[in-house]
């Protein structure tokens, strides 16, 4: 079946280490996508890629990295330099111009201790 | 893309139907009124989108009024299962990185 795969689902890091999470996709979307979640609130974009070899900065994308090297693949760095890391990450893709929604991946809860 | 204002929460009763309530009152002739919802711990949800004529599919029912200014989802026997927050969404075809801009959403709570 066609879907997103993030992984892992729950991950824990020391404070001060940098964390790369996972984004696959197996939809042939052009574009994907990686948003945050914090308890309660709604999603922030973190950072956007509408074709292979270039990605967009979102409205948070202090402390984060991201390449896009496949099309089906979108990993996200969460460097040392994001203040307040422990969040829900979630990633998600849509067709080139994702008038019929985007798929959303089942995220992974980073807790940073 | 316009921005959109939502109940913070409501009740419903299992079999009932829910109405959930949207304004967007600043929407423009383009923009489309997108619905996903987000059940706790999991990624949102794609339910139905629309631009002008109400759309109904095997989840959910979405009736905009003529002036655009705002939308109600249907869901017409809901489910303990339909337990979780949802979003509604305006935004244009083509703009920049065909991004969805998430607010608070509606957290929907079905009752027994």
């Amino acid at each position: 079946d066609g879907g997103i795969t993030q992984s892992p689902k729950y991950l824990f890091r020391k404070e001060g280490q940098n964390v790369t999470l996972s984004c696959e996709q197996n939809l042939n979307h052009d574009a994907m996508y990686w948003y945050r979640q914090d308890p309660g609130q709604g999603l922030r974009l973190i950072y956007y890629s509408q074709i292979v070899n270039d990605f967009q900065k979102g409205d948070i994308a202090e402390g984060y990295s991201v390449s896009r090297e496949k099309k089906e693949s979108f990993p996200l760095t969460v460097t040392s330099a994001q203040k307040n890391p422990t969040a829900f990450y979630l990633c998600a893709s849509s067709s080139d111009r994702g008038l019929f929604g985007y798929t959303f991946g089942s995220g992974t809860r980073l807790t940073v201790v | 893309d316009a921005k959109t204002t939502q109940p913070t929460s409501m009740d419903c009763a299992e079999g009932r139907a829910a109405n959930l309530p949207c304004n967007h009152s600043t929407i423009s002739g383009n923009e489309y009124v997108y619905w996903y919802r987000q059940i706790h711990s999991q990624g949102p949800q794609y339910i139905i989108h629309g631009l002008k004529n109400n759309e109904t599919n095997e989840m959910a029912s979405l009736i905009i009024t003529e002036d655009r200014k705002s939308s109600t989802l249907i869901l017409p026997h809901a489910t303990l299962r339909d337990t979780a927050v949802y979003y509604c969404i305006v935004r244009g075809p083509g703009n920049a990185g065909n991004m969805l801009t998430f607010g608070g959403g509606t957290r929907l709570m079905v009752k027994p």
